[in-house]
Parts: C-alpha cells; sequence; structure tokens
C-alpha cells in the first residue's frame, strides 16, 4: 500500500469554478502535512502547509483529518494560473523524510 | 528568501562521461536533499544531508555519489549513469526543526543520458 493515495486526475474546469482534490495517507505516526504546486517542466512550489484546524491562504483552504487520514485542499474562483499539478505531501515520523502522492492534474479552460 | 539554486540547468552525457551536479543555498538551512523526477511521477528521494552528514541513502546505486562541502552546498558527482538515469534531479533545503519544517526545492537539473 502506498504511503500517500492521490485521485491523479486530470481535473478540467472552467474558470470560476471550485474544485477539491483529495488526498489519503496510511501511516497514523505522520508529523505534518502539505500542498505542493508543480507547473510543467518545473520544480514543485510549497503551496500551503496543512493544519489540523484547517486553514485558508485566498482562494485555497486545506483540510486535516487525523482520525481517517484525509487531506484536502479546496480552489475556490479558479484561474486560468491554477493550471499545474498540485502534489499531496506527508511527513513520516523519520525528520526530512516526505512522501508524495502521484500528483493531481489541474487545467483551468476559459 | 527561499532560493534553492541548481546548475546546470540541463546537462546532455554519455554513460562513460564524469560530470556533476551542483546545489547551493543561503538560508542557513541544516538540511539537504536531492530528489530524481521522472516524466509524470512524483519526485523519489534519493539522499538526505543533515549537518553537513549523510543521514539517508534510498539504496541509490553508486553511480550517484553525493557530497556536501558545507552547509550551503551540495554535490551530486555522477559517473556510468544509463539512459533510464535520464530525469530532472531536483535539490531541496530545509531548516529541519520540527513539525513546521518545509522543504524548499531548486529550479533542477534536466539530465539526458545517451
Amino acid at each position: 500500500r502506498k504511503e500517500v493515495e492521490q485521485d491523479p486526475g486530470p481535473f478540467n474546469v472552467p474558470e470560476g469554478a471550485t474544485v477539491a482534490f483529495n488526498c489519503t495517507y496510511s501511516n497514523s505516526a505522520s508529523q505534518s502535512f502539505f500542498w505542493y504546486r508543480q507547473d510543467c517542466r518545473k520544480e514543485p512550489k510549497l503551496l500551503m502547509s496543512v493544519y489540523s484546524s484547517g486553514n485558508e491562504d485566498g482562494r485555497f483552504t486545506a483540510q486535516l483529518n487525523r482520525a481517517s487520514q484525509y487531506i484536502s485542499l479546496l480552489i475556490r474562483d479558479s484561474k486560468l494560473s491554477d493550471s499545474a499539478t498540485y502534489l499531496c505531501v506527508v511527513r513520516g515520523s523519520t525528520l526530512g523524510r516526505l512522501y508524495f502522492g502521484r500528483g493531481t492534474q489541474l487545467t483551468v479552460w476559459p | 528568501d527561499t532560493e534553492v539554486t541548481q546548475t546546470p540547468k540541463h546537462l546532455v552525457m554519455g554513460m562513460t562521461n564524469k560530470k556533476s551536479l551542483k546545489c547551493e543555498q543561503h538560508m542557513g538551512h541544516r538540511a539537504m536533499y536531492w530528489y530524481k523526477q521522472k516524466a509524470k511521477k512524483p519526485p523519489e528521494l534519493m539522499f538526505v544531508y543533515s549537518y553537513e552528514k549523510l543521514s539517508i541513502n534510498e539504496s541509490v546505486p553508486s553511480r550517484f555519489s553525493p557530497e556536501c562541502p558545507n552547509s550551503s552546498l551540495l554535490n551530486l558527482h555522477l559517473h556510468a549513469l544509463q539512459p533510464e538515469d535520464s530525469a530532472l534531479y531536483l535539490c531541496a533545503s530545509s531548516q529541519q526543526q520540527g513539525e513546521t519544517d518545509t522543504q524548499y526545492f531548486g529550479p533542477g537539473t534536466r539530465l539526458t543520458v545517451l
């Protein structure tokens, strides 16, 4: 079983749509949780860390459910520039060791 | 500033060549990482250096040899690579301070092995 499971998509949505990505992780001892964004042929860039209480950054909302070992990312009012691959990332109990989901590809069309 | 730099941006090498990839950060981070990423796949961890010492080696073949000359620099020496080693090689760094520790990635070196 993979450490992090993520729906690869692709998700194709019109501008202005709301889209949600989900992710599950297998290790209940996991320490920290992140969403990274990766544009085609570029490096992953941190979008947001995910906290137990849930957190919001502008149009982006991340939620963590430790009991269900489930992480989500909600994007409201999608922009063309949101088109990218979104990576769900979990840190295990070993410091420095990240586990990546396979990424969810999002395309926002005009 | 959360900048990690990598050189070169692109590298083409033959199977008998020896080359090196370089990574640099000036954020005072104490951990540095090498990842390999193939197309449409997530990054795969290769090596972790913590306080300039190798702390994780993910069973990487010996044709890849990491080196950490100081806390700001990380090299990856390449020798006798195979065509299947062609990939994007990403360097990352982090403060390595508990649960809030966040890894920042460099732009990568796109390697082609002929």
